[in-house]
């Protein structure tokens, strides 16, 4: 069946520091994928996304990657701040309109 | 805040008794939809709509629950005969066209006693 999720459920981090966290996908039939930031109490946050013709898409401190290959998709945060601390879920969309989710990364950002 | 607003945040209800939420778009947006969370997992699609037409619903969605959006502006979400399973945040997005960002509401946290 379709399903996205992620390889590492923490990943602890010094400020300052690139953070790295990883998706993989089973679903091939995803036109696009999005990162999303969820901090506790809140609803996900839009970071970045990247259509499935991409390798490659950079925003402000964030670069994502995805390689069909592998079916593989990360997100680089460069220079991590304490206010990037938060869950991380990738989630891959299609014609179908509806985004499938993956289980979640905590990012612990240390002081 | 033009976000995407839900009602109420919180919901602690007896098993048995029905519960509806409320959500509220971005008001240029045309599609809305409805997420389940439990915790520590990602966000389970529930069902969609276009406008005012549902377009698909998830096999998640049992009889039990029932989504309306009558004018294609606001929606509710209904569940009727609430199990503790349904313990849960309800999260809504809403987006302007197929394949665009979905922006998330804050979401409505039940708690099925």
């Amino acid at each position: 069946g379709e399903s996205v999720g992620l390889h590492l459920p923490t990943l602890s981090v010094q400020e300052g520091d690139n953070s790295i966290i990883n998706c993989a996908y089973s679903n091939s039939a995803s036109d696009y994928f999005i990162w999303y930031k969820q901090e506790s109490g809140k609803g996900p946050q839009f970071i970045i996304d990247i259509r499935s013709n991409m390798d490659k898409r950079q925003g402000q401190r964030v670069t994502v990657l995805l390689n069909k290959t592998v079916k593989h998709l990360s997100l680089q945060i460069a220079a991590t701040q304490p206010g990037d601390s938060a869950v991380y879920f990738c989630a891959g969309g299609g014609a179908t309109n509806k985004l499938i989710f993956g289980t979640g990364t905590l990012l612990a950002v240390q002081p | 805040d033009t976000g995407v607003s839900q009602d109420p945040r919180h919901k602690i209800t007896k098993r048995g008794q029905n519960v509806t939420f409320r959500c509220d778009p971005i008001s240029e947006h045309n599609r809305l939809y409805w997420y389940r969370q439990t915790l520590g997992q990602g966000p389970e699609f529930l069902t969609y709509f276009q406008n005012e037409a549902q377009l698909e619903k998830s096999r998640l969605l049992s009889d039990r629950f029932s989504a309306e959006r009558p004018k294609g502006s606001f929606s509710t979400l209904e569940i009727q005969r609430t199990e503790q399973g349904d313990s849960a945040m309800y999260l809504c997005a809403s987006s302007l066209y197929a394949g665009n960002e979905q922006f998330f509401g804050p979401g409505t946290r039940l708690t099925v006693l």
